[in-house]
């Protein structure tokens, strides 16, 4: 198994371009989370989706979309890039809300805005 | 809304010594979930231990514990016989258990460990 994936791992853009983050989990989990690490800070939740073709917003949703067109699959979309989105984006995922069930994470990916 | 406030951004310890790092939180539910979880430089988010509200007795595992005290809404990590492998950013986190509202884990700013050889 290779858990949780994201795609890329690192990634610059300008102010204004849009770009989309892909996450995929092969444990057959149906939750699945997009967080936001910014330094000197804990992780934020962007977004969340408790099962294929749902989604529901998290704490700090503002400028981002997201997706779950598959189960295995959580996009996450920025449609203009923002400075304030320079960040690290973890995803994770969880067979569901029991506390037994760990919600596994990502290796981040590092966002860079200019 | 909750929050999880750590209130030291920094510890140092000798290595083979304890250490213990504090977590305090706030919230109007009465059953929910709490977590302390590891990132050493590599970012990954590793679970190290966890704890029910409900259940009065402390989590352990292996060389970690905690001293939870739901009237206080503390959650304070202790890990015995420290090692180099231990250093590393630890964040607390809470979950409510119900449903409804956002979902997900919430996060103080975390506490950065330094192990002195």
């Amino acid at each position: 198994n290779a858990g949780v994936t994201q795609t890329p791992k690192f990634r610059v853009l300008k102010t204004g371009q849009s770009m989309t983050l892909l996450c995929a989990q092969d444990m057959n989990h149906e939750y699945m989370y997009w967080y936001r690490q910014d330094p000197g800070m804990g992780l934020r939740l962007i977004h969340y989706s408790v099962g294929e073709g749902t989604t529901a917003k998290g704490e700090v949703p503002d400028g981002y979309n997201v997706s779950r067109l598959k189960k295995q699959n959580f996009l996450l979309g920025l449609e203009s890039a923002a400075p304030s989105q320079t960040s690290v984006y973890f995803c994770a995922s969880s067979y569901s809300r029991r506390f037994t069930d760990t919600q596994y994470f990502g290796p981040g990916t590092r966002l860079t805005v200019l | 809304a909750q929050t999880v406030t750590q209130s030291q951004p920094e510890m140092s310890v000798q290595e083979a010594e304890t250490v213990t790092l504090s977590c305090t939180y706030d919230t109007s539910e009465s059953d929910y979930y709490l977590f302390w979880y590891k990132q050493p430089p590599s970012r990954q988010m590793i679970l190290v231990i966890r704890q029910e509200a409900y259940k009065q007795q402390n989590a352990t595992e292996n060389r970690f514990s905690v001293n939870f005290q739901k009237a206080a809404k503390s959650f304070s990590l202790k890990i015995s016989d420290s090692q180099l492998g231990d250093a590393a950013m630890y964040f607390c986190a809470y979950r409510r258990r119900s449903g409804g509202g956002a979902d997900g884990l919430t996060f103080g700013k975390g506490t950065h460990l330094i192990i002195q050889p």
